[in-house]
C-alpha cells in the first residue's frame, strides 16, 4: 500500500514569511496527526484530526499556525508568519481509529529552515 | 498530564552486548505503549507494541504497570540496530499519541 505522502521535503524561508505543508494520508485512514520535531527532541503533537474534525489542537500555536483537513482526506498545515524557532521537521502521520493491531504510519517529513 | 520519559539521550553499546532502552510513562488510564524507530535517512516506523507481545528484530518490551515502565531490550546488539528509538503512548480515549524525547542507540564494533 502507498505510504503517507508529504510535500515539500525541504523548505527555506525568511522569518515573517508564510509557508504551507501538505499531507496525503494512507487511503482509508480516518485519523491524521501533525507533529513538530525540533532537532534533538521527540515529535510533539500539534494537531489531530478524525476525518475532517479536530480532536486535539491544544499544542498548536494558533496565533500563527493553522491546519485543515477538507473532505477528511488531505491536510495542510500553515505557518503565518514564521519565526526562527519554527525551524523543525514537520511530520504527518495517519492511522485507522483505535483497534487491534493499529499503528500510526509516518511520512518522510518536511524540513523547514527559517532564516 | 500524560508524559513519556526516556532518560537517556544516547546509549553506546558494544556489538554482541545486551541492550536496554528505558521508558517510563505517566497516564491515569490504560495506555497503549509502542516503540518507534528511525534509522538514518528513513521515516519513523513502528518497531513493536505492547499489546502484541511480539519480538521484532530480536527486541522485546514488557509493560510493567506497577513501575509504569516499558523498557526495550535485546540480548545481543547488532550494528544495524544503531538508530533513534522513541517510546510512545496512545491514549485510549481519543487516540492521541505522545512521544518521548528519544534515545540514540549507537552500536560500537
Amino acid at each position: 500500500e502507498a505510504g503517507v505522502a508529504q510535500s515539500p521535503r525541504y523548505k527555506i524561508i525568511e522569518k515573517r514569511q508564510s509557508v504551507a505543508f501538505w499531507c496525503n494520508p494512507i487511503s482509508g485512514h480516518a485519523t491524521l496527526y501533525w507533529y513538530q520535531q525540533i532537532l534533538g527532541q521527540g515529535p510533539k503533537l500539534l494537531i489531530q484530526f478524525q476525518n475532517n474534525g479536530v480532536v486535539d489542537d491544544s499544542q498548536l500555536p494558533k496565533d500563527r499556525f493553522s491546519a485543515e483537513r477538507l473532505k477528511g482526506v488531505d491536510s495542510t498545515l500553515k505557518i503565518q508568519p514564521a519565526k526562527l524557532e519554527d525551524s523543525a521537521v514537520y511530520l504527518c502521520a495517519s492511522s485507522i481509529p483505535r483497534g487491534p493491531n493499529t499503528e500510526a504510519f509516518f511520512g518522510q517529513g518536511t524540513r523547514l529552515t527559517v532564516v | 498530564a500524560q508524559r513519556v520519559t526516556q532518560p537517556e539521550k544516547l546509549l553506546s553499546v558494544f556489538k554482541g552486548a545486551p541492550v536496554e532502552l528505558k521508558c517510563n510513562y505517566s497516564y491515569s488510564g490504560s495506555p497503549e505503549l509502542f516503540w518507534y524507530v528511525q534509522y538514518s535517512r528513513q521515516r519513523l516506523q513502528l518497531l513493536l507494541r505492547h499489546i502484541s507481545r511480539e519480538s521484532i528484530k530480536g527486541f522485546t518490551a514488557d509493560l510493567n504497570k506497577g513501575e509504569t515502565s516499558f523498557h526495550l531490550k535485546k540480548p545481543f546488539a547488532q550494528e544495524e540496530d544503531s538508530a533513534m528509538y522513541y517510546c510512545a503512548l496512545r491514549e485510549n480515549r481519543d487516540d492521541k499519541i505522545i512521544f518521548g524525547k528519544g534515545t540514540r542507540l549507537h552500536i560500537l564494533p
